[in-house]
């Protein structure tokens, strides 16, 4: 069970805006950054928002990051086929001094 | 171009150990700390180790209980895993993983290999 808490799945149809949701606790998310990473099936997984809503460069700005408390979400507008893939947030735990992952949300577009 | 190239995975008998190697290219190894992170096939990803710029401060996740050591030869552009007393639950994909900072405790992540599995099986 991971410490970071992600909904399984999650899917939209093209050009919709979805948003993902990555619940944790004070030791984690509510006093640290999150950052979110994709992973398209059978890839390596490539940062999308570090420090809660920055966007490395030549990540769209379809994709937003955004923290409140404990909880972390993901926005994805302008929804396209190429962003079906599976997300993870992570975290850095203080009780354990190490990164924490989500379980990961699978995105379908419909 | 930033390249990351794992090696070292391949199939060991349980209690036997395995060393992992990312060579990197493209950028100033000492300049950033780096991470492993592991994939079991079909499941998440699960934080494995990381390392600062120096190779002076290391982290580790609870679940691996001190068998595994993270080390680089920055002379060498080289992040190893030395992976001991291996078991079935080893069993994964294992990726480096490059940071944005000096301190493996920041942000990590903007650039990764393609991961070497690792198999563990008698």
């Amino acid at each position: 069970q991971s410490v970071l808490t992600q909904p399984p799945s999650a899917s939209g149809t093209p050009g919709q805006t979805v948003t993902m949701s990555c619940s944790g606790s004070s030791s984690n998310i509510g006093n640290n950054y999150v950052n979110w990473y994709q992973q398209v099936p059978g890839t390596a997984p490539k940062l999308l928002i570090y420090r809660n809503n920055q966007r490395p460069s030549g990540v769209p700005d379809r994709f937003s990051g955004s923290k409140s408390g404990t909880s972390a979400s993901l926005a994805i507008s302008g929804l396209r086929s190429e962003d079906e893939a599976d997300y993870y947030c992570a975290a850095w735990e203080d009780s354990l001094s190490g990164w924490v992952f989500g379980g990961g949300t699978k995105l379908t577009v419909l | 171009e930033v390249q990351l190239v794992e090696s070292g995975g391949g199939l060991v008998q349980p209690g036997r150990s395995l060393r992992l190697s990312c060579v990197v290219s493209g950028f100033t190894f000492d300049d950033y700390a780096m991470h492993w992170v592991r994939q079991v096939p079909g499941k998440g990803l699960e934080w494995v180790s990381g390392i600062s710029w120096d190779g002076r401060s290391t982290g580790y996740a609870d679940s691996l209980k001190g068998r595994f050591t993270i080390s680089r030869d920055n002379d060498k552009n080289t992040l190893y895993l030395q992976m001991t007393s291996l078991t079935a639950e080893d069993t994964a994909l294992y990726y480096c993983a490059k940071a944005l900072d000096i301190l493996w405790s920041a942000y990590w992540g903007d650039s990764w290999g393609q991961g070497t599995l690792v198999s563990v099986s008698s």
